[in-house]
């Protein structure tokens, strides 16, 4: 089956503008998680859905970024007002269950947004 | 959440064994350690996850001592195309939490 797909792999924007960046995680994963990485660090989290929810939000940066996973399934991550620090690889990761043991997650490849 | 510290980079030659180590002196008891590997423009990927004493599976073996302050990643001959970042995460939540990682570079 299909992994994580991620689109688009590249996005340039200029400063100000607005973007989205979307994930469509495995096939019956319930756990959808937003990660950003910036060159040379690990990734570094954003936020989590359990189905539809938002089950932690903790990691958004500001009130700039906000993301939607309105079916349970795809989610799209949306930046505002995007700034030359926003310009990093966006990972997003599904895994079948939450917490704890086993709970591996499943990487997509990432879109890397470069604010000009 | 516990906090970990591995090396920043390693150097090996195919063939030869590696094991990464990973220092965790504050983990707390439902923590399990997990780690993934990371190669250039690639999300991460799950390599192995343990709790305590040995786990090994088709790629690597994970030591953990009794009292899991630390634990070592165990790569049996390694080959030109291991050469990755190897991230160790501690935890019991949802979200990971990576740090830098180790840079490991295999020589032919």
């Amino acid at each position: 089956g299909a992994g994580v797909s991620q689109t688009p792999s590249n996005k340039v924007t200029e400063k100000g503008k607005y973007v989205e960046l979307r994930c469509d995680p495995i096939s019956g994963h319930t756990a959808l998680y937003w990660y950003r990485q910036s060159l040379g660090q690990g990734p570094e989290f954003l936020i989590y859905f359990q189905g539809t929810g938002a089950a932690d939000d903790s990691g958004l940066p500001n009130d700039r970024f906000f993301a939607v996973r309105p079916e349970g399934s795809v989610s799209t991550l949306k930046i505002q007002r995007t700034e030359r620090g926003d310009s990093a690889v966006y990972l997003c990761a599904s895994s079948s269950y939450w917490g704890g043991e086993n709970n591996e997650q499943f990487f997509g490849p990432g879109t890397r947004l470069t604010v000009l | 959440l516990a906090k970990t510290t591995q090396p920043i980079s390693m150097d090996s030659y195919e063939g030869q064994e590696v094991n990464i180590t990973c220092s965790h002196n504050n983990i707390a008891t439902n923590d399990y350690i997990t780690w993934y590997q990371q190669f250039p423009s690639q999300g991460p990927r799950f390599i192995i996850q343990g709790y305590k004493t040995k786990v090994t599976n088709e790629v690597a073996s994970l030591f953990i001592p009794a009292d899991r302050k630390s634990s070592t990643l165990s790569l049996p001959r390694v080959s030109l195309s291991d050469t990755a970042v190897y991230y160790c995460l501690v935890g019991y939540t949802d979200k990971l939490i990576f740090g830098t990682g180790t840079r490991l570079q295999v020589f032919p």
